[in-house]
């Protein structure tokens, strides 16, 4: 596609309810990003994909949390036992993969955990 | 680790200012250097970049000019307009990493 696109844009969900948040990057973009981006804060790294590595994981906030890139390109990230401080943005960003360089962004999904 | 110190805002103007968000970083090497914005509702778009000292980065009136003495990378535009309203993020991603590591975002309202 022409960008980076995730689904739902907004999501409604019951504390305790599991959610999975989608993400289509950027047709042959290599690296994925998550972010969070809660009400009046900056962005919050929580995981990178980067071709058929590992991913770096090291911003996941708690194991609730987990994020799957499927044949290297959609990515779910799915939230377990949602909380109410999980409402956030999450924002989902694609790149080319290139050491220093830079990251194309989705609209995001609105998570409200009610 | 790399971190990214940007002014804390809000920041309110009036149109036709002059704009400065300053923003400095701590990184090993030479990063490359990026300021996003994100307009209400919107998601994250890349205003401008600079990839090595002495570069400068514009778009649309933005500018910001790499310094690698100061570690900075502040955005200036001559004349700001309404429309620039915005959040603007300041990031960098380093040299050796794929990882992008932003600032905390300054909030701009210009008011007519």
């Amino acid at each position: 596609g022409a960008g980076v696109s995730q689904s739902p844009s907004n999501k409604v969900t019951e504390k305790g309810k599991d959610v999975e948040l989608r993400c289509d990057p950027i047709s042959g973009h290599t690296a994925l990003y998550w972010y969070r981006q809660s009400l009046g804060q900056g962005l919050e790294f929580l995981i990178y994909f980067q071709g058929n590595s590992a991913p770096d994981k090291s911003g996941l906030p708690s194991d609730r949390f987990s994020a799957e890139r499927t044949g290297g390109s959609v990515s779910t990230l799915t939230i377990q036992r949602t909380q109410q401080e999980d409402s956030a943005v999450y924002l989902c960003a694609s790149g080319g993969g290139v050491k220093g360089g830079e990251a194309f962004f989705g609209q995001g999904t609105r998570l409200t955990v009610v | 680790g790399d971190s990214v110190t940007q002014m804390e805002g809000p920041v309110t103007l009036s149109e036709e200012a002059f704009l400065t968000i300053n923003c400095t970083y701590t990184a090993t090497g030479y990063p490359s250097l990026f300021w996003y914005v994100q307009y209400p509702g919107e998601g994250l778009q890349l205003l401008l970049k600079a990839t090595k000292a002495d570069d400068k980065g514009s778009n649309k009136g933005f500018e910001a000019t790499y310094r690698k003495e100061t570690t900075s990378f502040h955005l200036e535009k001559g004349s700001v307009q309404v429309s620039d309203s915005a959040v603007y993020f300041c990031a960098l991603s380093g040299a050796g990493s794929y990882q992008l590591t932003f600032g905390k975002g300054t909030k701009l309202s210009v008011i007519p």
